[in-house]
């Protein structure tokens, strides 16, 4: 059974557009959510992440929205910028246990 | 410099050979992981290591074995390779169990 399911696999946009990446999940013991980015042969990077304390957290042009009744949450990538072309994964984690990864969804920032 | 290291980068061995993969931290880092990453398939978790000969399956561990004999060492062997453990292995750590991860820069593994 699949954890964390991530929508879309693949994801093109203009740049200066906003991005949005989503992601959903089953445990609801879970209790921290991070995204990471990963660039073509490089390793996987934590971008930002979210604890359900709170629906939202900022970093710049990166946003997380949480819903923690719909047990979804997604990242908004605004002004989006070709250099933010990468893979991007979300996670979860249920306390002091294993990360659960989602397939990932490759983002294409068009100029 | 704080940074998890992996040797080797690239490796290309022959079915039914035995293979190790390395993994360093210089952090002092309790926590240590194996992944593999699979186009498609995001990262799954071979093994995780809580501390010293502290090891404890993860979502994918048949043919594969760890092994971690000082904090700053993880290590993964196949033994027998196979063809479908070709696959980049990414190697992790973090200060603890609920901490953040940081990830190696992988070993692109290639059966034959």
């Amino acid at each position: 059974q699949q954890q964390v399911r991530q929508s879309p696999q693949s994801l093109t946009v203009w740049e200066g557009e906003t991005a949005i990446l989503n992601c959903s999940y089953e445990d609801s013991t879970f209790d921290y959510f991070p995204w990471y980015h990963q660039f073509p042969g490089e390793s996987p990077a934590l971008l930002i992440a979210i604890r359900p304390v709170s629906n939202k957290k900022e970093d710049g042009r990166f946003t997380i929205f949480f819903n923690k009744r719909e047990k979804k949450f997604s990242l908004h990538i605004a002004d989006s910028q070709p250099g933010d072309s990468a893979t991007y994964f979300c996670a979860a984690r249920p306390g002091y246990q294993n990360f659960y990864f989602g397939k990932g969804t490759s983002l294409t920032v068009i100029p | 410099d704080m940074k998890v290291t992996q040797m080797p980068r690239y490796l290309i061995k022959r079915m039914g050979e035995n293979v190790l993969l390395e993994c360093g931290q210089d952090m002092s880092h309790e926590t240590m992981y194996w992944y593999r990453q699979d186009p498609g398939l995001g990262l799954q978790l071979i093994y995780i290591s809580y501390d010293v000969d502290s090891n404890s399956e993860g979502d994918i561990p048949k043919g594969y074995r760890v092994s971690r004999k000082k904090r700053e060492h993880f290590s993964l062997i196949l033994d027998s390779a196979k063809t479908n453990q070709t696959s980049v292995y990414f190697c992790a750590s973090s200060l603890s169990g609920f901490a953040e991860q940081f990830f190696g820069p992988g070993t692109r593994l290639t059966v034959l």
